[in-house]
């Protein structure tokens, strides 16, 4: 059973600090993909990376692929109160049939 | 263009009985995906659905049900219902990639079930 671990699960930070997420696993991922999750809502997909070493940029968010596809991480860079929200992220296995793995999330405050 | 819809969006139901969820894929959509969360977890994959089959389980069982319409819309069917199955379901689709890389998905807003 592949197993996706992230973390921190809980951060709350000060509007405009820099922070980093973490999503690790002992399987390798033909792909591992980023969603933003609020409240009431389904998750929405931020960025996909499918490259060992690959690094994807969207504004203050930088997310990385780990040169092995085994882990990726999520950097957001002067973080706003419009940041607030669940981070998943979530692998898949390769081939047509990709039920994805998800980790449990990381729950991000940004305190204006 | 509509994203994923599902119906209905919340539903409260008694131990024992049985549920029906509906999904309508994104437009140009084939793939129907469902995920199961729980309050404060990832969610869970389910099965998926291509070409009116499943194609794919996860670790649920035989309780949880699926079927695929011509027209890529999906229903999730849950029999003897448990307290533990209260959570949102969550439809995702996409375009199947065949034997290539799956580049993401579109989630609906999902449907709340409790279970009381």
């Amino acid at each position: 059973t592949q197993l996706l671990e992230q973390s921190p699960q809980f951060l709350s930070i000060q509007e405009g600090e820099n922070l980093t997420v973490y999503c690790n696993s002992s399987s390798v991922f033909s792909s591992l993909q980023w969603y933003r999750q609020e409240p009431g809502e389904g998750p929405v997909l931020l960025v996909t990376v499918v490259t060992g070493g690959e690094v994807k940029k969207l504004k203050r968010l930088t997310f990385q692929f780990g040169d092995a596809r085994k882990d990726s991480s999520l950097h957001i860079t002067a973080a706003q109160p419009g940041d607030t929200g669940l981070y998943l992220c979530a692998g898949a296995d390769g081939g047509g049939a990709d039920g994805l793995t998800f980790g449990k999330g990381t729950h991000l405050i940004i305190q204006p | 263009d509509a994203g994923v819809t599902q119906s209905p969006t919340h539903l409260i139901k008694t131990r024992g009985q049985q549920v029906t969820l509906r999904c309508s894929p994104k437009s140009g959509h084939d793939t129907v995906s469902w995920y199961q969360q729980a309050l404060g977890q990832g969610p869970q994959f389910i099965f998926q659905y291509y070409e009116e089959e499943e194609r794919q389980r996860g670790n649920f069982p035989d309780r949880f049900s699926g079927h695929q319409f011509p027209n890529y819309s999906s229903e999730l069917n849950v029999n003897a219902l448990l307290l533990g199955d209260s959570a949102l379901y969550l439809c995702a689709s996409s375009l199947n990639p065949g034997t290539g890389t799956n580049y993401g998905y579109t989630f609906g807003s999902g449907t709340r079930l409790t279970v009381v």
